[in-house]
């Protein structure tokens, strides 16, 4: 079936500006991630989804970065007034449950570039 | 912050080498996988071995797990130009529904 699927690939914003990110899982997993990879750095867990709630948003660097997932479905990460510092890849995955004893299945990642 | 360690950051050899690549982690663990990453895009998953396994294998690969030590080493053999990539271990917590990723070690194989 289809992996994980993340649009745009690739967005262009100006400083100031608000973005969405989508993610969309594999059907039937019930479990998501977001992760933020700045360039040449490991991945930065952002927040993990069990269903439609979100368990762990520990990682969520400031109250500028929110996100939601409807159902076990969609998820979209919003970058509110977005800061030069946030330029980086945003990776999704998704896994058949939560719990880290399933291996996760990523999406190709947004690159977003902040001018 | 990062739990795994991986070393090295960077690591070239000849194309039928063996690879080698080590990470270390600072807590208790449930299991631990092998990502592998190209082009700094999406991550594709390896090899999960569990906290009471000392060892697994896939075709060419080979991961070894030392909870006693706290570290985890990748062996990729006869390697290929097509194994170059950057290749990531990830740690599954006992308490916790999310993996914490290592720095990673960036591999180029030579033809």
């Amino acid at each position: 079936g289809a992996g994980v699927s993340q649009s745009p690939s690739n967005k262009v914003t100006e400083k100031g500006k608000d973005v969405e990110l989508r993610c969309d899982p594999i059907s039937g997993h019930t479990a998501l991630y977001w992760y933020r990879q700045r360039l040449g750095q490991g991945l930065e867990f952002l927040i993990y989804f069990q269903g439609n709630s979100a368990p762990d948003k520990s990682g969520l660097p400031s109250d500028r970065f929110s996100a939601e997932r409807t159902g076990e479905s969609v998820s979209t990460l919003t970058i509110q007034r977005t800061q030069q510092e946030d330029s980086a890849v945003y990776l999704c995955a998704s896994s058949f449950e939560g719990l880290t004893a399933y291996e996760q299945y990523f999406g190709p990642g947004t690159r977003l570039t902040v001018t | 912050s990062q739990q795994g360690e991986e070393d090295p950051q960077a690591l070239s050899i000849q194309e039928g080498e063996n690879a080698t690549m080590n990470c270390s982690y600072k807590t208790s663990i449930n299991n631990l996988q092998w990502y592998r990453q190209n082009s700094g895009r999406g991550l594709v998953h390896l090899i999960l071995i569990r906290s009471n396994e000392r060892e697994k294998h896939s075709g060419r690969l080979r991961v070894t797990l030392d909870t006693s030590k706290k570290s985890s080493s990748l062996l990729i053999t006869a390697s290929r130009a097509a194994d170059t990539a950057s290749y990531f271990c990830a740690t599954g917590g006992v308490n916790t529904d999310k993996l914490i990723f290592g720095t990673g070690t960036r591999l180029q194989v030579f033809p």
